[in-house]
């Protein structure tokens, strides 16, 4: 079955510090590949997108994500975290081909802490 | 540019009643998406349409949803009655011919 893995539930980093959020998927062919932010009572964010070229991708909010193929990866960093970067981020991959149908396949969310 | 709107943020409501959700997509946008978390997991795929036309709608969890986009327009999520284990965020997503979609913040409807 074609699924996207995020290995932890949380992840807790302090203020200033680099953050990396994991994300590995298992599906055929080439995906698109993304992150999505949601804030406290706030709606899906698009971050950022990887369709193909340049394996590091800048996001939003000075994220940026590396795209791994042979370790089908795509995880989500930032080199200096701040407070408000706290919220649960997803990663989620489209399957190429299905010009406009945008059946995601979700990974479970990662919840990020910052702590002052 | 107004976003993807969702109606209501929350409900809760009682097994057994029906609820409605809303959502109105970005004007323009023929591609509308309805998608689903429940509590801790992830985020799940219930069904697209294309203007007015449901163009896959593989996710749906049984017959007791039902989804409408009457003029291609805003859409409908019907649930039908209503049961525990259909609490969760229901999430909206439109788009146009790119890549990109953009989501609404979500209704977070509570069965008790």
């Amino acid at each position: 079955a074609q699924s996207v893995a995020q290995p932890e539930d949380q992840v807790n980093v302090a203020e200033g510090n680099p953050l990396t959020v994991k994300c590995t998927y298992s599906v055929s062919g080439n995906p698109y590949l993304f992150w999505y932010v949601q804030y406290p009572n706030r709606g899906l964010q698009f971050l950022l997108k990887y369709i193909t070229g340049d394996n590091l991708v800048k996001g939003s909010y000075g994220f940026e994500a590396e795209f791994n193929k042979s370790q089908t990866s795509f995880h989500l960093k930032k080199p200096s975290a701040l407070v408000s970067d706290s919220a649960l981020y997803f990663c989620a991959v489209r399957l190429r081909g299905m010009d406009s149908n945008y059946q995601l396949i979700w990974g479970a969310g990662t919840k990020l802490i910052i702590k002052p | 540019e107004a976003g993807v709107t969702q109606f209501p943020s929350h409900s809760v409501i009682e097994k057994g009643q029906t609820v409605t959700l809303r959502c109105d997509p970005i004007s323009g946008h023929d591609n509308l998406y309805w998608y689903r978390r429940v509590m801790g997991k992830e985020i799940k795929f219930l069904l697209h349409f294309v203007k007015e036309s449901k163009q896959d709608e593989s996710g749906m969890p049984n017959n007791r949803f039902l989804a409408e986009r009457t003029g291609g327009t805003y859409s409908t999520l019907k649930v039908q009655p209503a049961e525990l284990e259909d609490s969760g965020v229901y999430f909206c997503a439109s788009s146009s011919q790119g890549v990109e979609a953009f989501f609404g913040q979500g209704t977070r409807l509570t069965v008790v």
